[in-house]
């Protein structure tokens, strides 16, 4: 079956700009769950979203925001980039059943501010 | 914020040799997962380990958990050059809201 699928692959933006990502989870999956990768921060959590309901949120400003539409995809939005918002930023989904559920990740969509 | 340290940060070998990655982490968990990451790739689960099994396997793979001294290991046998990467530890309830290590940059050798 297809895996998670991640669009674009690459972008460049300009500070200020508003950029929205999306992610489309394996057929089945229900939770989407989507990480921001940078050098200096490592991997950190964003959001998750099961059902079309954010269910957790990580530490990030307002500026990052998400949803989830009935068939399970999911996009993300920056507003206002900065320069410091350059990373990768994955997409994983899962059954969203609980404990011990394996996450499958997409490829990424790597943004660059300039 | 990161759950836990790894170490090596980076570690190099020669294919054939047996690679060992360490995790500490921070505070209690249900279960540990590994990824491992190609350059600028997502992420590949390669095995999760829960609180009370204390080692697991999966074909060159070998993890040990050690909740006493919150540290879990990934041990890879006879390498290969295919299996140069970072590798990361996760923990989280499920898949949800993963917590990720610093990670260990992998390289082995031909």
């Amino acid at each position: 079956k297809a895996g998670v699928t991640q669009t674009p692959r690459y972008l460049i933006k300009t500070r200020g700009q508003q950029v929205t990502l999306s992610c489309s989870p394996i057929s089945g999956h229900r939770s989407v769950s989507w990480y921001q990768q940078t050098p200096g921060q490592g991997l950190q959590f964003l959001f998750e979203y099961f059902s079309e309901t954010q269910r957790n949120k990580g530490n990030f400003p307002g500026r990052f925001s998400g949803r989830q539409f009935s068939n399970s995809r999911s996009e993300m939005n920056v507003s206002t980039l900065e320069l410091g918002d350059s990373a990768l930023y994955l997409c994983a989904s899962s059954r969203g059943t609980g404990d011990g559920t394996e996450a499958f990740f997409g490829q990424g969509t790597r943004l660059t501010v300039v | 914020s990161q759950q836990g340290e790894e170490d090596p940060q980076a570690l190099s070998i020669q294919e054939g040799e047996n690679a060992t990655m360490n995790c500490s982490y921070k505070t209690s968990i249900n279960n540990l997962q590994w990824y491992r990451q190609n350059s600028g790739r997502g992420l590949v689960h390669l095995i999760l380990i829960r609180s009370n099994e204390r080692e697991k396997h999966s074909g060159r793979l070998r993890v040990t958990l050690d909740t006493s001294k919150k540290s879990s290991s990934l041990l890879i046998t006879a390498s290969r050059a295919a299996d140069t990467a970072s590798y990361f530890c996760a923990t989280g309830k499920g898949a949800d809201k993963l917590i990720f290590g610093t990670g260990t940059r992998l390289q082995v050798f031909p």
